[in-house]
């Protein structure tokens, strides 16, 4: 079945211990993106990519960067995690960037900062 | 700014009938998209809506007012199954998704 893969669905880091999350796709969207979830609250768009153009939200931290090397592979790391950045993470993707842009969810990471 | 208004949380019995209420400001309107989201898990997409009126799929239809900036999601014979939080998010002008917080439905016996 085509679908999202996040790895790990669970993460413990210590605070400032960088940590990289990864997301694959076997859907070929040409659309991926990262929002971070806390609990009850809307997800944040933190990034999206069109294919390779690499698109930051004017208010994503610099302390999270993203990666996509090819089409079925984004990652996103955070270089120096605090505590407010406890959130689960959830990596999507479209088909296109356009009006109708269902947007397709892996299972999530939950990152913990201890 | 762009706002999505959902109420924060619903509480209905099995089998019964519930309808969530959305309400949207955004620059510009391009589609508005219901998800439902299980406590722990990703959100999976239950509906679409970008003209005016109804839309039925199962036991889930879906409403939208272009000119009142209004939603709801009408979900009947409700099961237990169905206790999640139902996220409204509309495409802007720009295409993004604009995402309101979502309504934790609690479903009681």
């Amino acid at each position: 079945d085509a679908m999202v893969i996040q790895n790990p669905r669970y993460q413990v880091t210590q605070f400032g211990k960088p940590v990289t999350l990864s997301c694959s796709q076997t859907l070929n969207h040409n659309v991926m993106y990262w929002y971070q979830q806390k609990s009850s609250q809307a997800p944040k768009l933190l990034f999206h990519y069109y294919d390779k153009d690499f698109n930051n939200e004017a208010d994503t931290p610099d302390n999270f960067q993203s990666r996509r090397p090819n089409t079925s592979f984004c990652f996103l790391d955070i270089r120096s995690p605090g505590l407010g950045d406890a959130a689960m993470y959830l990596c999507a993707t479209s088909t296109d960037w356009s009006s109708y842009n269902e947007q397709f969810f892996g299972p999530g990471t939950r990152l913990t900062v201890l | 700014g762009q706002n999505i208004d959902q109420p924060t949380e619903m509480t209905a019995t099995e089998g019964a009938i519930v309808q969530i209420n959305c309400t949207y400001q955004t620059s510009g309107f391009n589609g508005l998209f219901w998800y439902q989201q299980h406590a722990g898990e990703a959100p999976t997409f239950l509906s679409y809506n970008v003209l005016d009126g109804l839309e039925e799929k199962g036991r889930f239809s879906s409403f939208l007012s272009r000119s009142k900036g209004y939603s709801y999601l009408l979900l009947k014979e409700l099961q237990m199954k169905d206790s999640a939080s139902y996220l409204c998010a509309v495409t802007d002008s720009n295409y993004q998704l604009i995402w309101g917080a979502g309504t934790k439905l609690i479903i009681k016996p």
